[in-house]
């Protein structure tokens, strides 16, 4: 049964950067037809998909966030990791890790998901 | 980017009662779209994707259906345990997007 398991600060301060990760059990990051995934949940809003990385090492990231977001691979300790710079009150949000699979049909789906991290953004 | 508008956007009902969500995308998706149940503090659980498969291990009292823009999850007969919140998920372009969410509540 593949887990995985968000860590990482509950607090930082304006303007410093963002850092959690996440830890996969049961299953190998290296696998082909997954991407690791980073989503988000602001208190009272919707979830956002913040971007992802691929077992080779390729990202992809949403637009309104690219140019703040960096997510990297560890396959040595099988996890992988979010980095968000210049943080302000508005990236206060839960923060989950998921796995998003490829199916031999072609289509893509989370599958499975860390049980969230609150990160709030405070002086 | 893909909007995704989900209705209602809360929704109170009853153990045992037929409830209906309704997501529209801003484009056609294809089949492209998926369905999530959250609960606080726990992992979000994927419930169907491709519009209409049933994820393994889901009860079949969750179904959904619909192509193109406009895509429905039903649940034939809520029990306790689904009284949570439900978003809908386009797959159909390479930045994921997501409904604003159904919150549903015991009436």
């Amino acid at each position: 049964q593949v887990q995985l398991q968000e860590s990482g600060p509950g607090l930082v301060k304006p303007s410093q950067t963002l850092s959690l990760t996440c830890i996969v059990s049961g299953g190998s990051i290296s696998s082909v037809s997954y991407y690791w995934t980073w989503i988000r949940q602001p208190p009272g809003k919707g979830l956002e998909w913040i971007g992802f990385i691929s077992y080779s090492g390729s990202t992809y990231y949403n637009p309104s966030l690219k140019s703040r977001v960096t997510i990297s691979l560890d396959t040595s300790t099988n996890q992988f990791s979010l980095s968000l710079t210049s943080v302000t009150a508005a990236d206060t949000a839960v923060y989950y890790c998921a796995r998003e699979k490829s199916d031999y049909n072609g289509d893509t789906f989370f599958d499975y998901w860390g049980q969230g991290t609150l990160v709030t953004v405070s002086s | 980017d893909i909007q995704m508008t989900q209705s209602p956007s809360s929704l109170s009902a009853s153990v045992g009662d037929r409830v209906t969500i309704s997501c529209r995308a801003s484009q056609t998706i294809s089949n492209d779209l998926n369905w999530y149940h959250l609960k606080p503090g726990k992992a979000p659980k994927l419930l169907i994707y491709a519009a209409s498969t049933l994820q393994s291990g889901v009860p079949s009292r969750f179904s959904g259906s619909g192509s193109g823009t406009d895509f429905t999850l039903t649940i034939s007969s809520l029990q306790p345990e689904d009284f949570a919140s439900y978003y809908c998920q386009q797959s159909y372009s390479l930045s994921k997007t997501f409904g604003q969410g159904t919150k549903l509540e015991i009436k």
